[in-house]
């Protein structure tokens, strides 16, 4: 079955550019996290939808940093005036529902690198 | 101090060793446990949940210490498969229960 899709899976982008992150969770998943992962270090969170509701945002490194999900389904990152050091992979991961118990699915990435 | 910590390793072990990985968390109200492996340049798959009562899979074993705030994996006759990187995630409370990742520990098998 689909699992979570990202796009585009390699970003480069000039220093101070605007990027634009898409995620596509599994169909009917309630939950929806975005992470950023630098290399050799664990996913760090950025921020938490529960369907079109951003319930947590404390991870977001600065104002810069931009999320939704206006239908409760896709969701969009969005990078201002980009930094070089946003670069990272970013990852989305869905889950069935609002529930911690339940686990995370996990899309490929989005692999941003900016010049 | 990081809320979720992890030796990051590497632990470079032989075929058919046994080998045992630790993740503690400073937050006694956070709840639901998981390990997942992440292979390089792929994203993090689910390996196992963490149960109070401690839970096996094959030759994975995954325990659970609310006293002293840690979860362990443990995995038995280690193949070259087995190498990768292994997080484990702890759900820690805030307005909402929050997946919090460790650094990951990196295990390597050699033959």
């Amino acid at each position: 079955g689909a699992g979570v899709s990202q796009s585009p899976r390699y970003k480069v982008a000039k220093r101070g550019q605007d990027v634009a992150l898409r995620c596509d969770p599994i169909s009917g998943h309630v939950s929806l996290f975005w992470y950023q992962q630098a290399l050799g270090q664990g996913p760090e969170f950025l921020t938490y939808f529960q369907n079109e509701a951003q319930l947590d945002k404390s991870g977001l490194p600065s104002d810069r940093f931009f999320a939704e999900r206006p239908e409760g389904s896709v969701s969009t990152l969005k990078i201002q005036r980009t930094q070089q050091e946003d670069s990272a992979v970013y990852l989305c991961a869905s889950r069935l529902g609002q529930h911690s118990n339940q686990p995370q699915h996990f899309g490929d990435g989005t692999r941003l690198s900016i010049l | 101090r990081k809320e979720v910590e992890q030796d990051p390793g590497p632990f470079n072990v032989p075929e058919g060793a046994t080998v045992a990985f630790n993740c503690t968390y400073s937050n006694s109200a956070s709840q639901s446990f998981f390990w997942y492996r992440q292979d390089c340049r792929k994203e993090p798959k689910l390996l196992m949940s963490v149960y109070s009562s401690g839970n096996e899979d094959g030759r994975f074993t995954a325990q659970l210490n609310r006293a002293s705030q840690y979860i362990s994996l443990l995995i038995r006759d280690s193949k070259l498969s087995d190498s990768a990187t292994y997080l484990c995630v702890v759900n820690i409370p805030g307005g909402s229960y929050i997946p919090t990742f460790g650094r990951g520990t990196s295990l390597i098998v050699h033959p």
